[in-house]
């Protein structure tokens, strides 16, 4: 079956490096997609792509079928669900991991 | 520019209802999606369109789920009737292009919390 796994939960001080991994099992998925959502709100892309990027504060990390989203200088305020998310190759059908919580000590 | 929007942003329904959800993509996206989101879990897609033909609705429970998007823009989702495992959040996203290689960015809407009683 084509899934997506995430862990539920991660912790982090703030000013720390966090890194969130993801792995599939989608046979024919190349990119990830890396999402932030507040619950109550709209789910918001953070960075995606079949290679290392960075957007901001939010670098990922790229193998066949893993990735890590890794948030720079962690704030109290990024405590919130992050998903990722792998489209099938050429069509628009993603599959998306359960979320993973962040969780910020101050 | 404005988002993807959805209404109602709750609703309480008693089983056997039915109950309808909107959503108004951004402009000029051919694509939509549902998606279905319980509790602790990541969206998973009910019905995807391309303009207006739905392309993948395999995973859209057909005996009480129905949509629609007529002229390719708002869509629809109705359950009739509804049950008490209905309850969950169900989000509406968009995407400018139709088979875009699995490149293109969706963009979601804030989603209907659904609570059936």
């Amino acid at each position: 079956k084509d899934q997506v796994f995430q862990p539920s939960t991660v912790a982090s001080s703030e000013g720390a490096v966090v890194e969130i991994f993801c792995n599939h099992s989608v046979s024919n998925a190349y990119n990830f997609f890396w999402y932030l959502h507040f619950p109550g709100c709209a789910p918001r892309l953070l960075v995606k792509g079949s290679k290392p990027s960075q957007q901001g504060r939010y670098n990922m990390t790229y193998e066949r079928f893993s990735s890590s989203l890794l948030i720079l200088q962690v704030r109290e305020a990024d405590a919130a669900v992050y998903y990722c998310a792998c489209p099938l190759y050429n069509f628009n059908k993603f599959y998306f991991g359960s979320g993973t919580k962040l969780n910020v000590k101050p | 520019e404005a988002g993807v929007v959805q209404s109602p942003r709750y609703k309480i329904i008693e089983k056997k209802q039915p109950v309808a959800f909107w959503c108004n993509p951004i402009s000029g996206h051919n694509t939509l999606y549902w998606y279905l989101q319980n509790l602790g879990q990541g969206p998973e897609l009910l019905i995807r369109y391309e303009n207006e033909e739905a392309v993948d609705d395999s995973q859209l429970p057909k005996d009480r789920f129905s949509a629609e998007r007529l002229k390719g823009v708002d869509s629809t989702l109705k359950i009739q009737p509804a049950e008490l495992g209905d309850s969950a959040v169900y989000l509406c996203a968009s995407s400018l292009e139709g088979a875009g290689g699995g490149r293109d960015e969706q963009f979601f809407g804030p989603g209907t919390r659904l609570t059936v009683l």
